[in-house]
């Protein structure tokens, strides 16, 4: 079956302005979580959803992160006044069970600020 | 702080040799340890995860080691073959209510070498 899929696959943008990625999760999977990947890193937690709602979004590294799941489906991670420091790969990942331990991971969206 | 640390950084292995990566994590809750492994331009691909009550799990040519005492545990890659060239990740997850993320090790690049 299609696993998780996200757009744009590369996002370039210029310092100070606004950006959406979206991630689409593997069907039927109620729990959906953002990562970022900076360069030589491991993904880094940032938002977690289950269904609508943003169960824990203690990774979110200022308020000009946020993101939404309306739908309990697709994902939108909005990022305000970009800064150059924002340039990383965005990884989405679902899972089917609450507890969510089996992650599967999409293909990430590398955003470059410039 | 780094809850999970990996190494080594970058590995060469010969064609049919036997890849070992090692990671020493800090939080005694963690109870879940996944390895992914993530090629270039890709998103991370679950491999295999292991639970503490178990101190061995195979998948084919892929072992999990784990010592719970030592807080250690290693992904042992028999017969490591060219196409097995890529960043593994190890991480650790705390199943319990409230925890949903996953905490990365920092990677190793892996070059099988014909």
């Amino acid at each position: 079956g299609a696993g998780v899929s996200q757009t744009p696959s590369n996002k370039v943008t210029e310092k100070g302005k606004y950006v959406e990625l979206r991630c689409d999760p593997i069907s039927g999977h109620t729990a959906l979580y953002w990562y970022r990947q900076s360069l030589g890193q491991g993904p880094e937690f940032l938002i977690y959803f289950q269904g609508t709602g943003a169960a824990d979004d203690s990774g979110l590294p200022n308020d000009r992160f946020f993101a939404v799941r309306p739908e309990g489906s697709v994902s939108t991670l909005k990022i305000q006044r970009t800064e150059r420091g924002d340039s990383a790969v965005y990884l989405c990942a679902s899972s089917s069970r609450r507890a969510g331990d089996e992650q599967y991971f999409g293909p990430g969206t590398r955003l470059t600020v410039t | 702080q780094q809850q999970v640390k990996q190494s080594p950084q970058s590995l060469i292995v010969q064609k049919g040799g036997i890849s070992i990566i090692n990671c020493a994590y800090e939080n005694t809750a963690f109870d879940y340890f996944p390895w992914y492994q993530q090629f270039p331009g890709k998103g991370p691909a679950l491999l295999i995860a292991i639970r503490p009550d178990v101190s061995e799990k195979k998948e084919g040519r892929f072992t999990i080691s784990f010592n719970k005492s030592a807080k250690q545990f290693s992904l042992h890659i028999m017969d490591s073959q060219p196409g097995d060239s890529a960043t593994y990740f190890c991480a650790a997850k705390y199943s319990g209510a409230g925890s949903y993320q996953l905490t990365f090790g920092k990677g190793t690049k892996l070059s099988v070498i014909p």
